[in-house]
């Protein structure tokens, strides 16, 4: 099992432009959530799908953020347009249920100049 | 704010001796996961204690559970240079569904 797989694991972009993370998840899990990670702000929750439908996007910082699910083996996380202060480390993340634990991607790291 | 809190924020010790570190959280929960992270890398789930548990044991580690307290703590014994990471609890409960709400985390530095 090759775990999460996100990408790219770095991207820098001007301030403005579309910016899509990408993740695959493990195979047969069921659960997909996108958490973003910042000095200030720690492990944040943006979003999160239960069979590829998301569930709570409660956390998701403005309409400039969207996130897709459209198989059980790919999500996207999109930003459009993107600002500086969206500069951070995205991570994808997935599970079976809430008694076992999540695995991690490896992150994308972002930096919006 | 559902999010669980670690104490201490820091922590430096010396190879060979255990470290400790709590968690302190507010509302109920159904279980409580630990974490580690090492730099530039993503999360590593370590345990998943469950909120009818008061201990669990895998390895080195050693977590312990007090609802009464809404606490938890992490023991590492024996530590290691390579357990040096940043470590972070988790909450999880019904009214948040799958959800989990992550701490700031204990930055540990084991010195060799």
């Amino acid at each position: 099992d090759a775990g999460v797989i996100q990408s790219p694991r770095h991207e820098v972009t001007e301030m403005g432009q579309e910016v899509t993370l990408r993740c695959k998840p493990i195979s047969g899990h069921d659960y997909l959530f996108w958490y973003r990670q910042t000095m200030m702000r720690g492990l944040e929750l943006l979003i999160y799908f239960n069979n590829n439908v998301p569930i709570d996007d409660s956390g998701m910082p403005e309409d400039r953020f969207s996130a897709k699910m459209p198989n059980a083996s790919f999500s996207t996380l999109k930003i459009q347009p993107s600002e500086p202060r969206d500069s951070a480390v995205y991570f994808c993340a997935s599970g079976r249920d809430r008694d076992y634990g999540y695995t991690f991607g490896s992150g994308t790291r972002l930096t919006v100049v | 704010s559902q999010q669980g809190e670690e104490d201490p924020q820091a922590l430096s010790i010396q190879e060979g001796e255990n470290a400790t570190m709590n968690c302190s959280y507010k509302t109920s929960i159904n279980n409580l996961q630990w974490y580690r992270q090492n730099s530039g890398r993503g999360l590593v789930h370590l345990i998943l204690i469950r909120s009818n548990e008061r201990e669990k044991h895998s390895g080195r580690l050693r977590v312990t559970l007090d609802t009464s307290k809404k606490s938890s703590s992490l023991l590492i014994t024996a530590s290691r240079a390579a357990d040096t990471a940043s470590y972070f609890c988790a909450t999880g409960s019904t009214s948040t569904g799958n959800q989990f709400y992550f701490g700031t985390g204990t930055s540990l530095t084991v010195i060799p």
